[in-house]
């Protein structure tokens, strides 16, 4: 199974951005989005689709429907700028995304 | 607090074996699955391998199948990988990722640790 994410996606400070993840028939998987910052360890924004664990801010949502999932953050920040990949369990049975780079302009 | 911490990364020949460990604390580590995931310099991530709480189910990315093994300790709160026929390509950031039993998302991960495989 695979996962297509943009390698790259920009955006204004204070405005929203949007990572797609897209893979065959997604809708029906359940999607998990990480955040990686340079030199740090992954760390878990999004589970389930649309669910935040504690202390992720309001500001990152998700969503799931048909090919594409997308991770939506509002009023982006200089501290989101970050490398975010999305991930799913198949019969791999972990399946990453390649990765998008989020530029905060 | 929940801490994963990895060791044994260096710098080794190919055709060469290491052996990684991940500490795990502030958790119940029998009750969760253990992964590792590596992440080549400047790429994206790549998971290796994943085994079961109780050990009974392992899977390996084919990249690794017949070269490396997951084992665990759950007395000592412990996961490894032995990893043998080591390559260039086998050069990245191993780290550790737990997965509670029933879930599909890795919750907890540690700092990592860097494998080097060079002459």
């Amino acid at each position: 199974y695979e996962l297509t994410q943009p390698l790259s996606v920009s955006v204004a400070l204070g405005q929203t951005a949007r990572i797609t993840c897209g893979g065959n028939n997604i809708g029906s998987k359940n999607v998990h989005w990480y955040q990686q910052k340079p030199g740090q360890a992954p760390v878990l924004v999004i589970y389930r689709d649309i669910n935040r664990p504690s202390g992720i801010p309001e500001r990152f949502s998700g969503s799931n429907s048909r090919n594409t999932a997308t991770l939506t953050i509002s009023r982006a920040q200089a501290g989101d700028e970050a490398d975010y990949y999305c991930q799913v369990w198949d019969s791999s049975p972990v399946v990453f995304g390649g990765g998008t780079k989020l530029t905060v302009l | 607090e929940v801490q994963l911490v990895e060791s044994g990364g260096s710098l080794v020949q190919p055709g060469g074996s290491l052996r990684l460990s991940c500490a795990a604390s502030g958790f119940t580590f029998s009750s969760y699955e253990m992964n590792w995931v590596r992440q080549a310099p400047g790429k994206g991530l790549e998971w290796v391998s994943y085994i079961s709480s109780s050990s009974s189910i392992i899977y390996y990315a084919d990249s690794v199948k017949g070269r490396f093994t997951i084992s665990r300790d759950n007395a000592k709160n412990s996961l490894y990988l032995q990893m043998n026929s080591l390559r260039a390509e086998d050069t990245a950031v191993y780290f550790c990722a737990s997965l509670i039993v029933g879930a599909t998302y890795l919750d907890y991960w540690g700092q990592g640790t860097l494998v080097t495989v060079s002459s």
